[in-house]
């Protein structure tokens, strides 16, 4: 079965500041994808980044990073230059390519001016 | 292009009415699936389709009914309601595995 952990439930950072929020997952399928989704408090759940088990590079849109390790299974989202509007809740999941995604419990990022 | 379309945005129940929740896209995604977020808990499976007529049981399906009829409409419904039902509820649709369109999701509670 898969699993998803993000172990930090808040986090805070100062404005124009650098952020990684935590996680890490467990799946016994090779092939998989990892994601992560922004759901500010008007509860839309908007899009940010993907990541395949097989992508060399990590990826990067934008402000946004995910730090990939696979041998440690984990698929940190790295936020630069933080702004007011990062303020939201941060959902990381994965799929094994079945479409049926598993998500993370959350972690809610208050971004401090 | 109006994406995943879901109504109502807010509905109250008394415990044991029925009720259906809607959700239309206009993408022609095969793949539309319905969640629950409850605090803490991030986002549940409920139920999913891989395409018109075909539908499957997620993580939590007791309590819901699905149909699929066409590529475009992937209604939820609850037959009667109960309090662990209150929830917020996401429809999301997708063509292939590189990630979801969103509802802008559904605000159930149940007394």
């Amino acid at each position: 079965a898969q699993k998803i952990t993000q172990t930090q439930p808040g986090m805070f950072v100062q404005e124009k500041e650098a952020v990684t929020l935590d996680c890490t997952y467990d799946t016994s399928d090779p092939s998989y994808g990892l994601f992560w989704y922004k759901q500010p408090s008007s509860g839309e759940m908007i899009f940010l980044i993907y990541q395949g088990s097989y992508d060399q590079q990590n990826a990067t849109e934008g402000r946004y990073s995910l730090n990939f390790q696979k041998a440690r299974k984990s698929a940190n989202l790295v936020i630069s230059a933080s702004q007011l509007g990062d303020s939201a809740m941060y959902f990381c999941a994965m799929n094994n390519y079945g479409q049926n995604f598993v998500f993370g419990p959350g972690t809610r990022l208050s971004v401090l001016p | 292009n109006a994406g995943v379309t879901q109504t109502p945005k807010f509905q109250v129940l008394k415990t044991g009415q029925s009720m259906t929740l809607q959700c239309a896209q206009d993408m022609n995604h095969e793949y539309m699936s319905w969640y629950r977020q409850d605090p803490g808990m991030g986002l549940r499976l409920i139920h999913y389709s891989v395409g018109a007529g075909i539908t499957d049981q997620g993580e939590v399906p007791n309590g819901y009914n699905v149909s699929r009829s066409t590529t475009e409409d992937f209604p939820l419904r609850l037959l009667s309601a109960a309090p662990s039902q209150t929830s917020v509820y996401f429809c999301a649709s997708s063509q292939d595995s590189n990630g979801y369109t969103f509802g802008s999701g559904t605000r159930l509670t149940v007394v």
